[in-house]
């Protein structure tokens, strides 16, 4: 079955840099690959995500890449606000297969 | 329009009690989930029903969970008896359809059993 890995599991960064997230999936047939926030309290909130059929997507300070030959997918974060701490979720799936999400990593941005 | 709601929002139980959590999804979604998220760990996949069938239930410790969707619409997920093991946020997501979209989360139900 699916397996994602995410790294790291923790990301500190200064108020106004970037802040970049990594996951790796083991099924090449994977083709759905969803980001998510989860802030203190509260479920996952998708942020962007991405279909095999595109290489990158951008939606205002964030984007993800995906690179299928490698099997790994990112979430850049530029220009990092207090607002964005959080932990973030990678996940992936086929068809309609159940989401597979990576261990998550906490996003600490400092003022 | 409204989210996904879930209650309780909190549930403390001695282990080998029974517990049930609801779950309300938004209006027309056809596709309702429930997940467990164990503390420092993605959400893990327990059910997946599609209107009031179910999709996918590979994951579900069927000796002690329960879940059903009536009417396609409100869903409870049951643990009886209940596991130290168990403690987690249950969450409820629902989507449009199945394939490949957006799933909405409710605020979850942490569950603590000691």
């Amino acid at each position: 079955g699916e397996n994602v890995e995410q790294h790291p599991s923790t990301l500190s960064v200064q108020e106004g840099d970037s802040a970049v997230i990594k996951c790796t999936y083991s099924d090449s047939a994977s083709n759905y690959f969803p980001w998510y926030k989860q802030e203190l309290g509260k479920g996952p909130q998708l942020i962007i995500d991405i279909r095999s059929n595109v290489g990158e997507k951008k939606d205002q300070r964030i984007a993800v890449t995906l690179n299928k030959t490698a099997k790994h997918f990112s979430l850049h974060i530029t220009e990092t606000q207090p607002e964005d701490s959080a932990v973030y979720f990678c996940a992936a799936s086929k068809g309609t297969d159940k989401l597979i999400f990576g261990t998550g990593t906490r996003l600490q941005v400092f003022p | 329009e409204a989210g996904v709601a879930q209650s309780p929002r909190y549930k403390i139980i001695e282990k080998r009690q029974s517990v049930a959590f609801w779950c309300n999804p938004i209006s027309g979604h056809a596709t309702l989930y429930w997940y467990q998220q164990i503390l420092g760990q993605g959400p893990k996949l327990l059910i997946q029903f599609q209107n009031n069938g179910v999709v996918d239930d590979s994951q579900l410790p069927k000796d002690r969970f329960s879940a059903e969707r009536l009417k396609g619409v409100d869903s409870t997920l049951k643990i009886q008896p209940a596991k130290l093991e168990d403690s987690a946020v249950y969450l409820c997501a629902s989507s449009r359809t199945t394939v490949n979209t957006e799933a909405f989360f409710g605020q979850g139900t942490r569950l603590t059993v000691v």
